[in-house]
């Protein structure tokens, strides 16, 4: 069965620093992009973060550039998400989504975890 | 940036209806379309990428179709397990833009 499963999450103070991991399961994990997305409480879907396959390659949103890094470990199926110099609008279920075609980032993300909760306040 | 406006935010609508979701890029994404369906405290879930083509496993009551920068998702007679919240994503330059969402409720 595919799956994606993400740790990590939990209550930082503003300023603070915290690491989210997926944990893939159940396909070849080296051979697709993965990305990040959250979802502030009560609000919409908002991309956080991708990487390539290989780990090369990685994008951030405007919102988490210079604050967020994202790094993959292929040898152990496991995609991460440093997360630095928090904000309180940083605060969201963090999931973590495998992009569908293991050529091309334009079909969408076709499997995703349940998601981790990062809080951030004083 | 390119930006995704999702209309309506809400959509009161009965089992059976026919109902229609609109997503406008605010430039030209060609086809690099998909809508996702999230039901509470769930992950979203894949229905439609490459603006028409039905995800794997997705029932044939949902349709997506494209007309320049508009577009649609389509569920043709609405089930009680419909009731959920859509979004549109396009993808553009190693960038993914989410619509703010459609909720649908039961009427």
């Amino acid at each position: 069965e595919v799956q994606l499963l993400e740790s990590g999450g939990g209550l930082v103070q503003p300023g603070g620093s915290l690491r989210l991991s997926c944990a893939a399961s159940g396909f070849t994990f080296s051979s697709f992009a993965m990305t990040w997305v959250r979802q502030a409480p009560g609000k919409g879907l908002d991309w956080v973060s991708a990487i390539s396959g290989s780990g090369a390659s990685s994008y951030f949103a405007d919102s988490v550039k210079g604050r967020f890094t994202i790094s993959r470990d292929n040898s152990r199926n496991t995609l991460y998400l440093q997360m630095n110099s928090l904000r309180a609008e940083d605060t969201a279920i963090y999931h973590c989504a495998k992009v569908k075609d293991a050529s091309y980032y334009f079909y969408g993300m076709d499997v995703w975890g349940r998601g981790t909760t990062v809080t951030v306040s004083s | 940036d390119i930006q995704m406006t999702q209309s309506p935010s809400t959509l009161s609508a009965s089992v059976g209806d026919r109902v229609t979701i609109t997503c406008r890029a605010s430039q030209s994404i060609s086809r690099w379309l998909a809508w996702y369906q999230q039901k509470p405290g769930k992950a979203p879930k894949l229905l439609i990428y490459k603006a028409s083509t039905l995800e794997s496993g997705v029932p044939s009551r949902f349709s997506g179709n494209r007309s320049g920068t508009e577009f649609t998702l389509t569920i043709s007679s609405l089930q009680p397990d419909d009731f959920a919240t859509y979004y549109c994503q396009q993808y553009n330059d190693y960038t993914w833009t989410f619509g703010q969402g459609t909720k649908v409720e039961i009427k």
